[in-house]
């Protein structure tokens, strides 16, 4: 089964507000990934964090991490239309670090 | 612009057809990856490689192979294409990133989207 689960599977919003999107994982990890997936294209890095972090930003992304929970979050700040995309998380865990493996993605789309 | 190649992008084929999708990369990364994903799911881990002359099978079964006689191209071929291949393949490569963890930040190609027929 998938490492990663995400919540919510769909979400909605209105531009300007702020977008939360979780993902639970299975295992223990090294670092977790989150990317971005326009429509019909492939995905974009947006941001890592290590197992030994709890918190990092880059721009309007703010993404945690509880190692002792087995999740993490993805706070995207005052949404632009353009922030309309799937977002994965992905985790590579202790044992398997060669590879990625995808959560279901979080399909987020921003009403102007 | 992207430095991870796809061709072609679409492909619309008949039952039975060969097929080879092409993945190739400037980056010079060691590792490199196919995922296929249907549209609006998640990506399945199909074929990986660590470098030249390694190919390993993902966490997906697919009855596509890989190989890897250059860094620099990661091919991917069906021999007889089944209405059931019908997805997207993704191509990825990677390096890893700082020291000690070793973590993997993929870069994507555009996707190869395969309909058959």
């Amino acid at each position: 089964s998938q490492q990663g689960e995400e919540d919510p599977q769909a979400l909605s919003i209105q531009e300007g507000e702020n977008a939360t999107m979780n993902c639970s994982y299975k295992t223990s990890i090294n670092n977790l990934q989150w990317y971005r997936q326009n429509s019909g294209r492939g995905l974009v890095h947006l941001i890592l964090i290590r197992s030994n972090e709890r918190e990092k930003h880059s721009g309007r992304l703010r993404v945690t991490l509880d190692t002792s929970k087995k999740s993490s979050s993805l706070l995207i700040t005052a949404s632009r239309a353009a922030d309309t995309a799937s977002y994965f998380c992905a985790t590579d865990d202790v044992q398997g670090a060669q590879k990625l493996v995808f959560g279901q993605g979080t399909r987020l789309t921003i009403n102007p | 612009e992207a430095d991870i190649y796809q061709t072609p992008r679409y492909l619309v084929i008949g039952t039975g057809k060969k097929i080879t999708l092409e993945c190739s990369q400037t980056m010079g990364h060691d590792k490199m990856y196919w995922y296929q994903q249907d549209p609006g799911m998640e990506l399945h881990l199909i074929h990986y490689s660590y470098g030249v002359n390694s190919t390993e099978k993902g966490d997906l079964s697919s009855e596509s192979t890989v190989s890897r006689i250059r860094t620099e191209h990661f091919p991917l071929t069906l021999e007889s294409a089944r209405p059931s291949h019908t997805s997207q393949y993704l191509c990825a490569s990677s390096e890893s990133v700082g020291k000690g963890s070793g973590a993997n930040v993929l870069t994507f190609g555009a996707g190869s989207r395969l309909t058959v027929l």
